[in-house]
Formats: C-alpha cells, structure tokens, sequence
C-alpha cells in the first residue's frame, strides 16, 4: 500500500518564476492538505482540497493556488515566487473533509529553493 | 487567535530513560483536536499520538503518552524507555473547526 507521494524531491527556482509540485494521496485518501515548512519552523497550513475544491485555507497570499484531480491527486502551484517562498512543501491525505476527524498521513515534501 | 507554544527548542534523554515534552495552546473553542508529530531526519511527519478535547482520558500509544490538561491548555508528550530511534523535532499541532497550527517543534536528542 503506497503512502503519500510527493514529486519533485528537491527544485531550484529564480525568483518571479512560478512552480508547480505534485501529490499524490494513500490509497484510500480523497483529502489532501498542503503545509510550508521553513527551515526551522513548524509547518504552516496553505489550504485543503476535497472534492476537487478548496475547502479551507490558511493565510498565504493569492500567489499559492491548487488543484485536485478526480483521482485525488493534487497539485500546488505558486507564482511570481520570492526568496520567502523557499520552504519544504508538505503535502498530507486523510479521509473526509473535516479537519481532525482523520488521521492525516505526510508525504516526503518537496524542498523548494528560490535564488 | 489560535496558538500553541512549545518551550523547549532542545531537549536530551538517556537512552532507555523517559523524557517529557511540553506543549500549551491558546484557543477559545471547545471541541479541537491536539496532536503529536515526529519528524525524524528523513523530513517524512509521523503522527505520534492524538487526542480529542472532548474525552478526557490520556491518549496512550505504546511507549507514548501524554498528559493533557483542558483547563490549563497544556498538552505534553511523555516518551518512556527512550529508544535511538526516538531522535527526531517533535511538533505539538492544535486543529480546530477551520485550521491547523503547529508549533515551533523540539528537537529531542537520546544519548548512548
């Protein structure tokens, strides 16, 4: 049974150029959540897509948005990045909308570097 | 606004000695989740132990427990026979009706 999967491992961005990274939920997961951890820090929540819709959002700006596909898989996409945006992406599954109601399972993440 | 504070960036543990974690939240909700992650090396977060707010037996999980206190907003994370494997940043989270917040983390080091 596959856990949560994340691509890329590891990217390297300029700033003002935009990213996209992947997710792929536990077989059985329709929920998939997205964290930005800095170096140091806790993660922080961006937002929460179920039924291919945002369904709760933390406080990130505009620039990060997502998407869920009809197999679960979800997508992060930030624009116009800054050099704050470098971070380690967590992406998590669990099952149901409500937050807490489930466990939630973490993928690997993606380390972004912005130069 | 939702907090939670965890007060010790670093602690260290004799390996097969127990050591205890602390955590507080600030909330005025009353039904919420807390929860303990482990992020060893590898960056991949486990999930420890969890506890909802409205029951108030301790959670237990093998050799994790943890001691919350609703009235005081305290949640800590006890972890007895400390194994090498233990080592890792433990985050404490709180997550209620629309969000979840993770603590700073403590990095937790067992000695040989």
């Amino acid at each position: 049974d596959a856990g949560v999967t994340q691509s890329p491992t590891h990217l390297i961005k300029t700033r003002g150029q935009q990213v996209t990274l992947r997710c792929s939920p536990k077989s059985g997961h329709d929920t998939v959540s997205w964290y930005q951890q800095a170096l140091g820090q806790g993660p922080q929540f961006i937002f929460q897509y179920y039924e291919e819709e945002e369904r709760q959002r933390g406080n990130f700006p505009d620039r990060f948005s997502g998407h869920q596909f009809p197999n679960y898989s979800s997508e992060l996409n930030v624009n116009a990045l800054l050099l704050g945006d470098s971070a380690l992406y967590l992406c998590a599954s669990s099952f149901g909308v409500a937050l807490g109601t489930d466990t939630q399972y973490f993928g690997p993440g993606t380390r972004l570097t912005v130069l | 606004a939702q907090t939670v504070t965890q007060s010790q960036p670093e602690m260290s543990v004799q390996e097969a000695e127990t050591v205890t974690l602390s955590c507080t939240y600030d909330t005025s909700e009353s039904d919420y989740y807390l929860f303990w992650y482990k992020q060893p090396p590898s960056r991949q977060m486990i999930l420890v132990i969890r506890q909802e707010a409205y029951k108030q037996q301790n959670a237990t999980e093998n050799r994790f427990s943890v001691n919350f206190q609703k009235a005081a907003k305290s949640f800590s994370l006890k972890i007895s026979d400390s194994q090498l494997g233990d080592a890792a940043m433990y985050f404490c989270a709180y997550q209620g009706d629309d969000k979840i917040i993770f603590g700073k983390g403590t990095r937790l080091h067992i000695l040989p």
